[in-house]
């Protein structure tokens, strides 16, 4: 199937810092989505993105969906203890509709206070 | 709210047994989907059904098998339960995107099963 890859793997940054992570895929998508995965429980949307070169922001979350549609942005600024958790990638596997979505292998973020 | 509710947060089995993991979602949604989440692999999709009765494969069906025979509820079933399957489990629905543009409806989430097969 198709593959996101998704970096930093994980991130270990002090309280208050800006964070930066990315996704790429050798396929085009035309929907890129960003979630949030808590410990202990299941994904949470974050940011939907639906057109090449948007930008959108959730509060101190920006995500930005790259112009080649191959690639999709999340930063999130002045980081806070409750961000910590797995950032996940994601966008509809191929054929779309009802298929589901193919995920990337998620960034763990850790923050020190 | 949106609710998807997965019926053990936790299971213990042993190999070899059969293994049913139930899921039921109250927003009337049309697809459903079972995905695997291991550490370092993130979510793989396991199987997904689009309406009742009906299921498709994902990237990962070989071990399992599904149950759709209502709308709200999607089983997956481990029908000899092996010890790789030890993993975490993730229920999903949604809806069909609203306009054609959009090819995918945001997926809504379970809490998860966290099984373990010694």
């Amino acid at each position: 199937g198709q593959q996101l890859n998704q970096s930093p793997q994980s991130m270990f940054i002090q309280e208050g810092e800006d964070v930066s992570m990315n996704c790429t895929s050798s396929s085009i998508f035309n929907t890129w989505l960003w979630y949030k995965q808590d410990p202990g429980e299941g994904p949470v949307l974050l940011i939907a993105l639906y057109k090449a070169g948007e930008l959108t922001s959730n509060g101190r979350l920006t995500a930005q969906f790259g112009i080649t549609r191959k690639d999709s942005f999340l930063n999130i600024s002045a980081s806070i203890p409750s961000d910590v958790g797995i950032y996940f990638c994601a966008g509809p596997v191929s054929g779309g509709g009802a298929d589901g979505l193919t995920f990337g292998k998620g960034t763990h973020l850790i923050i020190q206070p | 709210d949106v609710k998807v509710t997965q019926s053990s947060r936790y299971l213990v089995k042993r190999t070899g047994e059969k293994v049913f993991l139930e899921c039921v979602q109250d927003m009337d949604h049309e697809n459903m989907f079972w995905y695997r989440q291991d550490p370092g692999l993130g979510l793989r999709l396991i199987y997904f059904s689009y309406d009742v009765k009906m299921k498709e494969k994902g990237d990962i069906p070989e071990g399992y098998s599904v149950s759709r025979e209502k709308k709200e509820r999607f089983s997956l079933i481990l029908e000899s339960a092996s010890t790789n399957q030890t993993s975490m489990y993730l229920c999903a629905s949604s809806s069909p995107p609203l306009t054609v543009w959009v090819n995918t409806g945001e997926l809504f989430f379970g809490e998860g099963s966290r099984l373990t097969v010694l």
